[in-house]
């Protein structure tokens, strides 16, 4: 069975731009988690989508918004991009919210 | 407030030998731990979890304690390899796993040969 798979692999944008990540679940999997990673802060978690609602939502601005489609495929979208958020954004997968979630290699940002 | 601590950022351990990786939470409400490994370029891999009704789930090499009254959650590892070297981070969840995962910074486990 594929992993989850997150596409583009590496990103780099300037500042004041918008950004969109994708995350493919594993194969019948319906929850799709994304986190941010900064060395800082470790894994802080973005928002939590199931079945294309979203469940839960993290502590971070408006900025960063998701949708996740009718087959659970996910998108993260982050508008007027700034220095800080140049982070590995982690998508992760479950085949319910309550189960095991695995992860994505990442989509490495960077906003110059 | 960091509700999922892990205070050591690094540990070094010879071969052979036993790791141990530790994990304080803050949130009782907290049920459901888990440990996540994670080498460079690549996303976090899932090793182990336990339930707050078990205070010990093992897994081959890896065995995680808990203690619910201390709030502590451990990792070992034995014996340790050097393919075991990565990042290890803590996760916990409320609500039997139905909260969003709250992960520690991590640490970084060297095993030297």
């Amino acid at each position: 069975k594929a992993g989850v798979t997150q596409t583009p692999r590496y990103l780099i944008k300037t500042r004041g731009q918008q950004v969109t990540l994708s995350c493919s679940p594993i194969s019948g999997h319906r929850s799709v988690s994304w986190y941010q990673q900064t060395p800082g802060q470790g894994l802080q978690f973005l928002f939590e989508y199931f079945s294309e609602t979203q469940r839960n939502k993290g502590n971070f601005p408006g900025r960063f918004s998701g949708r996740q489609f009718s087959n659970s495929r996910s998108e993260m979208n982050v508008s007027t991009l700034e220095l800080g958020d140049s982070a590995l954004y982690l998508c992760a997968s479950s085949g319910t919210v309550q189960e095991t979630q695995y992860f994505g290699p990442g989509t490495r940002l960077l906003v110059l | 407030d960091q509700q999922v601590k892990q205070n050591s950022p690094s540990l070094s351990v010879q071969e052979g030998r036993i790791s141990i990786l530790n994990c304080d939470y803050t949130n009782s409400m907290f049920d459901y731990f888990l440990w996540y490994k994670k080498y460079p370029a690549e996303g976090p891999t899932f090793l182990i979890s336990i339930s707050s009704i078990k205070d010990k789930n093992e897994d081959g090499r890896f065995t995680v304690f808990l203690n619910k009254s201390a709030k502590h959650l451990s990792l070992h590892i034995v014996p340790s390899q050097p393919g075991d070297s990565a990042v290890y981070f803590c996760a916990a969840s409320a609500n039997s796993g139905n909260t969003p995962l709250v992960f520690g910074k991590g640490t970084r486990l060297s095993v030297i040969a």
